[in-house]
């Protein structure tokens, strides 16, 4: 199985603040990456696919970068409804796995 | 507006069974691949199983494998999950989700709430 490891697990952040999350994948998997926004006591939210691309109707703030093995999730500059866990996803290969999750919290 | 709602979880005894339901609305049921994904504490977001438009073309997490099976019914637009032998490490909130679908590998873009199961004695 293709392992996604994220950094940090947690993330102390402003209103404002740039904010970048990485996501190390254990083997190549080009661009074949996702990102989802989950917040408490709902279900993931699309914000990124084919680690570049936006997700419908999500915030031209949310930008992600990367291929191959090593991405990144930015957001360039935190609102409060930002305040949330990401959750990186790579549908390169079966079975499709996640990352463990970065929460996003107050500082 | 694309919805997923499950149901039919609950609390069930280790060796039990349960069936998962996912009624959908919203957009072409018959069209698109799904998929169910479980969260828990434990093990974080796992995806367990996924079926092709039509039904023919299944595939499950190793964990699951012989013991669960997704199925659908296109003229009810409902996504199906049958749950047998269940264990301790089932426990989770089972989400029905929505692939994508297109040209080159996908995944899932909508997601329903969730329907809980409890393993436990």
């Amino acid at each position: 199985d293709i392992q996604m490891t994220q950094s940090p697990s947690t993330l102390s952040s402003s209103v404002g603040d740039r904010v970048t999350i990485t996501c190390r994948a254990s083997q190549n998997i080009n661009s074949w990456l996702a990102w989802y926004q989950q917040k408490p006591g709902r279900a993931p939210n699309l914000l990124i696919y084919k680690a570049s691309s936006l997700g419908s109707g999500v915030p031209s703030r949310f930008s992600g970068t990367g291929s191959g093995t090593e991405f990144t999730l930015t957001i360039s500059s935190l609102q409060p409804d930002d305040f949330a866990t990401y959750y990186c996803h790579q549908y390169s290969g079966w079975p499709r796995t996640f990352g463990g999750g970065t929460t996003v919290d107050m500082k | 507006e694309v919805q997923l709602v499950e149901s039919g979880g609950g609390l069930v005894q280790p060796g039990g069974s349960l069936r998962l339901s996912c009624a959908s609305s919203g957009f072409t049921f018959r069209n698109s691949w799904m998929h169910w994904v479980r969260q828990s504490p434990r093990e974080g977001l796992v995806w367990v199983s996924r079926i092709s438009s039509d039904g023919t073309n299944t595939a499950y997490a190793d964990s699951v494998e012989g013991r669960f099976t997704i199925s659908r019914d296109n003229a009810k637009n409902t996504l199906y999950l049958q749950m047998t032998s269940l264990r301790a490490e089932d426990t989770g909130l089972y989400y029905c989700a929505r692939d994508w679908g297109g040209y080159g590998p996908t995944s899932v873009d909508y997601w329903g709430q969730g329907a809980l199961v409890t393993v436990s004695s």
